[in-house]
């Protein structure tokens, strides 16, 4: 079975601070991985959608990379902003089969 | 927005009745999935379906039952539901190939 990680749980940071935060997966034969974004009783919103077959994917402030062999992806956010605060969750695919694997998430918090 | 709709957004059962969560696409996407979300557990696949009356288990799917009659439509049923059954229910789509999963608001269900 699949096991990912996200560390931290947790993370505060004061406005402008560039960031990152991590997604670790156990089994590195996978299909692509995705990041998403959480508010608060709400929906997941897809951000980045990276395939196994690349090293990085861009949006605006954010830019995630992903290395397969070591099981590890990382999203980057420059200049964050308050409105960034939300939980961020990775998921993975495998190479067989259709589902997605979570993480548990990182809630981050930008402080003004 | 992926044209996703749960419904009901939020209902409160007894224990013991059945229930039946739906989830429509307008998107003719081929997969749908649903899955649950509790703290400290991360989201957790109940059901997924690959086509018209095609569906799979996920991790957690004793207690629950799925059907897909058209592509549009993927409903979860707790044929009896239990106190441990009360969680924020989640349905996603997504097509073929290495493409993005996207995911409807949520379901808050409770098991009083």
């Amino acid at each position: 079975k699949q096991e990912v990680t996200q560390i931290p749980a947790a993370l505060s940071v004061p406005e402008g601070e560039n960031l990152v935060l991590n997604c670790s997966f156990t089994d590195s034969a996978i299909y692509n991985l995705q990041w998403f974004r959480q508010d608060p009783g709400k929906g997941l919103t897809s951000l980045l959608l990276i395939q196994s077959s690349q090293r990085e994917q861009t949006s605006g402030r954010l830019n995630a990379s992903l290395d397969k062999s070591s099981g590890r992806s990382t999203l980057y956010i420059a200049a964050s902003q308050p409105g960034d605060s939300a939980t961020y969750l990775c998921a993975v695919r495998r190479d067989t089969g259709n589902q997605f694997y979570f993480g548990t998430g990182t809630s981050l918090t930008v402080i003004p | 927005d992926a044209g996703i709709t749960q419904s009901p957004r939020h209902k409160v059962t007894e224990t013991g009745t059945p229930v039946t969560l739906r989830c429509h696409q307008t998107e003719n996407h081929r997969y749908m999935y649903w899955y649950r979300q509790d703290p400290g557990h991360g989201l957790r696949l109940i059901h997924y379906s690959y086509g018209v009356k095609d569906t799979d288990k996920g991790e957690v799917s004793d207690g629950y039952s799925v059907s897909r009659s058209k592509t549009e439509d993927f409903l979860l049923t707790l044929e009896s539901a239990t106190s441990s059954q009360t969680s924020v229910y989640f349905c996603a789509i997504r097509d073929t190939g290495g493409t993005e999963a996207f995911f409807g608001q949520g379901t808050r269900l409770t098991v009083v």
